[in-house]
């Protein structure tokens, strides 16, 4: 089975770079993704990481490394809507479902 | 491009009732799967549909069935409502040209169990 584990809640203020992490175990993954959450809204991808190595996508960038079944997500220049709960996931080897981890709940503050 | 719509948005039933929920996929995307969010946790898988065939399935019991469609449209229905079946649905659809590891998910029905 998968499971993953990423603490429950982060605070961070206006402006700043945070980092979530995310540990796993797997018996076998495709890759690891990351996504966002707004209370009452949909999840939305942000990224996916298939190789170890780190991931730029604007702001947001995620990293990955299998030797140590670990992985992040890094938010630089936080921004109030980022205020959100985010969630890693692993594909699971032969589909496209995913397992999430429980998520961390965001708190950006003025 | 139309993203993925569900319906109902929000349900009450009482235990021991049935409800089917619906689900219409992005287009281009064949492959329909369904979690289930309870409160302050994450999505868990509950099954998935390609090409109206059944091709996975999380730890959910057989109360939980789904069906696809031609037009990859899905249901999820659940028989014999238990309280602990009061959760955020979620249907997310796959299998354009995004990345392996992206879900693109519709804004869930929320069931009510009394």
């Amino acid at each position: 089975g998968q499971s993953l584990e990423q603490p429950s809640e982060v605070t961070a203020v206006e402006g700043a770079i945070v980092q979530i992490n995310c540990t796993y175990q797997t018996s076998g993954f495709y890759g690891l993704s990351w996504y966002q959450q707004h209370d009452g809204g949909a999840p939305t991808f942000l990224s996916y990481n298939a190789l170890d190595g780190l991931e730029e996508t604007g702001r947001f960038s995620s990293f990955l490394s299998r030797s140590d079944s670990y992985g992040y997500l890094l938010l630089q220049e936080l921004q109030m809507k980022d205020s959100a709960s985010y969630f890693c996931a692993v594909r699971d080897m032969g589909r496209r479902a995913l397992t999430f981890g429980s998520g961390t709940r965001l708190q950006v503050q003025p | 491009e139309t993203g993925v719509t569900q319906s109902p948005t929000h349900l009450i039933k009482t235990r021991g009732q049935q409800v089917t929920l619906r689900c219409s996929s992005q287009s281009g995307h064949n492959t329909v799967s369904w979690y289930q969010q309870a409160l302050g946790q994450g999505p868990q898988f509950i099954f998935q549909y390609y090409r109206e065939e059944e091709n996975g399935r999380g730890n959910f019991p057989p109360r939980f069935s789904g069906l696809q469609f031609p037009n990859y449209s899905s249901e999820l229905n659940v028989n014999a409502l238990e309280l602990d079946d009061s959760a955020l649905y979620l249907c997310a659809s796959s299998g354009g040209t995004g990345s392996a590891g992206e879900l693109f998910f519709g804004e869930g029905s929320r069931l009510t169990v009394l």
